[in-house]
């Protein structure tokens, strides 16, 4: 069935590290691709996105590609920064249904 | 503006109350959907609207009960709850139910159960 497996958290990184969080998905089709990120006490906001294959999703400093050779949509950002602190949830649509079906989220906490 | 607003956005009710979660937007979207999140977890599906139709009911216990008053408002109706539906709730919307098109999601009501 359609899943999506993220990396397990919670990822400690310093001020201006270097982040990925990985993602791989099992889908039907190609589904259009997303990252949400969840700051404490608050909703989900979308992220970034990647409608097709080889597409790159872009925003505050954040990308992902859409690799459908490996079925993967890593998050990636050169240099991260307290305020990145959040959980961070991969997910894609499940076929022609209505089901976004998400990744457990992966924890990430950005220290000084 | 891709602004999903949800009230209250927290609310404490007691076993036997009943209580409402309301959502609005007005981004013209005809597809709206009810997510339950408890701590540390992805949201979980629990209904989704189409055009003001439910299509989708996760088996979703019926002390939970969606209402779509017009395309652009969506309501939970609460009522003999138990401790552990304690959770977040989320609201969402998109363009359409075919998921070709991102969902955008509401801060969230967080409910308590006592």
């Amino acid at each position: 069935g359609d899943s999506v497996t993220q990396m397990e958290g919670p990822v400690t990184l310093s001020e201006e590290a270097f982040l990925t969080i990985n993602c791989t998905y099992t889908a039907t089709g190609y589904p259009s691709l997303f990252w949400y990120v969840q700051y404490p006490g608050e909703g989900l906001q979308l992220l970034l996105k990647a409608t097709k294959a080889d597409d790159k999703g872009s925003n505050k400093g954040f990308e992902a590609t859409y690799r459908k050779e490996t079925t993967s949509f890593h998050l990636e950002k050169g240099s991260v920064q307290v305020s990145d602190s959040a959980v961070y949830f991969c997910a894609f649509f499940t076929g022609t249904a209505s089901k976004l079906t998400f990744g457990t989220g992966t924890r990430l906490q950005v220290t000084l | 503006d891709t602004e999903v607003t949800q009230t209250p956005k927290h609310l404490v009710m007691g076993m036997t109350n009943k209580k409402s979660l309301k959502c609005e937007q007005h981004m013209g979207h005809r597809a709206m959907y009810w997510y339950k999140q408890k701590a540390k977890k992805p949201p979980e599906l629990m209904f989704v609207y189409s055009y003001e139709k439910l299509s989708i009911n996760e088996s979703v216990p019926s002390r939970f009960s969606p209402e779509c008053p017009n395309s652009s408002l969506l309501n939970l109706h609460l009522h003999a709850l138990q401790p552990e539906d304690s959770a977040l709730y989320l609201c969402a919307s998109s363009q359409d139910k075919q998921g070709h098109t991102e969902a955008f999601f509401g801060q969230g009501t967080r409910l308590t159960v006592v």
